[in-house]
């Protein structure tokens, strides 16, 4: 277990609705990252946050949003679901924004119908 | 669980076997790699990263080549065990900026005992 928690693991949601995922970092990281990963396919970024602010965003459109907060826990936020948005949201935790490695929650599968 | 890489390539190999997984890169800057195993129901693992200073790196039982001229990665797994079937992505940094990272595609590693 790499000690990063997401919640919850499974989730319906109707398209046009909104959707919040959450993230436990590993204690001590400061660095949150959420990637968007679709059945068969590999994890893409989409956004990165190093002690509370946004460090990097990937090619994710404005209704793709997030969250740290001083525990550095950190939310995913996505507005106006879409089909496509149907995939398995991966949160990884790090020791900072360098060369650290990268450790991963299980993920949450989000279905859009 | 989840099914992870339902359509990817598949690399079959008998237990005790070497495997040998390839991966091209796209960003001829990239300047930190790194393999990851995700089996299914999980998040991807960190297996071994190599930086682009160095064309070889090795772990236990795993060795990551790297060919700066052709862009290409690859994992070499000694003696493969039954635990080693997951699937196997490589992950490049994205502009350089340390643990953002760009995911390959992903192969499928299945061990026959």
């Amino acid at each position: 277990e790499t000690g990063v928690t997401q919640s919850p693991t499974h989730l319906i949601k109707t398209r046009g609705q909104q959707v919040t995922l959450r993230c436990s970092s590993q204690s001590g990281h400061n660095t949150v990252s959420w990637y968007q990963q679709a059945l068969g396919q590999g994890p893409q970024f989409i956004f990165q946050y190093y002690r509370e602010e946004e460090n990097g965003r990937g090619n994710f459109p404005p209704r793709f949003s997030g969250l740290q907060f001083p525990n550095y826990s950190s939310e995913l936020n996505v507005n106006a679901l879409e089909l496509d948005d149907s995939a398995l949201y991966l949160c990884a935790s790090s020791l900072g924004t360098g060369e650290y490695e990268a450790f991963f929650g299980q993920g949450t599968r989000l279905t859009v119908v | 669980g989840e099914s992870v890489g339902l359509h990817l390539p598949t690399l079959s190999v008998q237990e005790g076997d070497n495997s040998i997984i390839n991966c091209a890169y796209s960003n001829s800057a990239s300047d930190y790699f790194i393999w990851y195993k995700q089996e299914s129901g999980k998040g991807p693992q960190f297996i071994i990263d190599i930086r682009s200073n160095m064309d070889k790196r090795q772990g236990q039982r795993v060795t990551v080549l790297l060919n700066k001229t052709v862009k290409h990665l690859s994992l070499q797994i000694a003696a493969t065990q039954p635990g080693d079937s997951a699937v196997y992505f490589c992950a490049e940094n994205i502009n350089n900026a340390g643990n953002m990272l760009t995911f390959g595609g992903g192969t499928r590693l299945m061990v026959k005992p």
